[in-house]
């Protein structure tokens, strides 16, 4: 079955720059998604469509494409991004969905 | 305000059946694919089924399929999962989210906006 593979944590310093990876062999032909979740909460949408912010997301948030990598970016990291993030996207036909096993972002 | 909001889970024995709802508000519900997403304690996300807006559309993941099954009623602006034949690994929180489908020639791509704050079902003896 399809995979995406993610680290499982990353580590980074308030105001530093986090950066976490997705990786995927669909993904040159899929787009990837990215949802924070917080401890006890559900998830949230904070990139689509690989790069797109929704609306009430900060700009700090970012995301981008290389051949079978994704990248979620956070710039300027503060505490309250400490969270688990997920990637997810689809099977080369589109038809079913697969989650990244998780990073947990930890701020120091 | 867009949401939607889980209710039904509970705990059950193994080979058990359960029913999760979901009632959405806030948009027009006939016009959205839907989506059933887990989450098993301390795990990660796993996608379970998803039903498109006719509900003629059905798709679930290896691990469910032949045991549950999703539906809607698109009057009562609700989702349902049915789940039969429950098994300790169905042990989970399950959430529900409206889907976003977007389509360009061949591919489709789909992403889940809003979630619900999930319910929690228990398989266990």
């Amino acid at each position: 079955s399809y995979e995406l593979t993610q680290p499982p944590s990353v580590s980074v310093s308030p105001g530093q720059t986090a950066r976490i990876t997705c990786s995927g062999d669909a993904l040159p032909n899929q787009y990837a998604h990215w949802y924070q979740q917080k401890p006890r909460q559900a998830p949230l949408l904070v990139i689509y469509k690989d790069t797109e912010r929704p609306s009430g997301i900060p700009e700090r948030l970012s995301g981008s494409s290389s051949g079978t990598t994704v990248t979620l970016t956070i710039s300027g990291v503060q505490a309250e991004d400490e969270a688990d993030y997920y990637c997810q996207s689809a099977d080369s036909s589109g038809t079913f969905v697969v989650f990244g096993g998780g990073t947990k972002l930890t701020v120091l | 305000q867009v949401q939607v909001v889980e209710s039904g889970g509970g705990l059950v024995k193994p080979g058990g059946s359960l029913r999760l709802s979901c009632a959405a508000s806030g948009f027009t519900f006939s016009d959205f694919y839907m989506t059933w997403i887990r989450q098993a304690p301390g795990k990660g996300l796993e996608w379970v089924s998803y039903i498109s807006s006719s509900g003629f559309s059905i798709y679930y993941a290896d691990s469910v399929k032949g045991r549950f099954t999703i539906s809607r009623d698109n009057a009562k602006n609700s989702l349902y999962l049915q789940m039969n034949t429950l098994r300790a690994e169905d042990t989970a929180v399950y959430y529900c989210a409206r889907e976003h489908l977007h389509c360009n020639g061949a591919n489709c791509y789909r992403w889940f906006d809003p979630w619900g704050q999930g319910t929690l079902v228990t398989v266990s003896s």
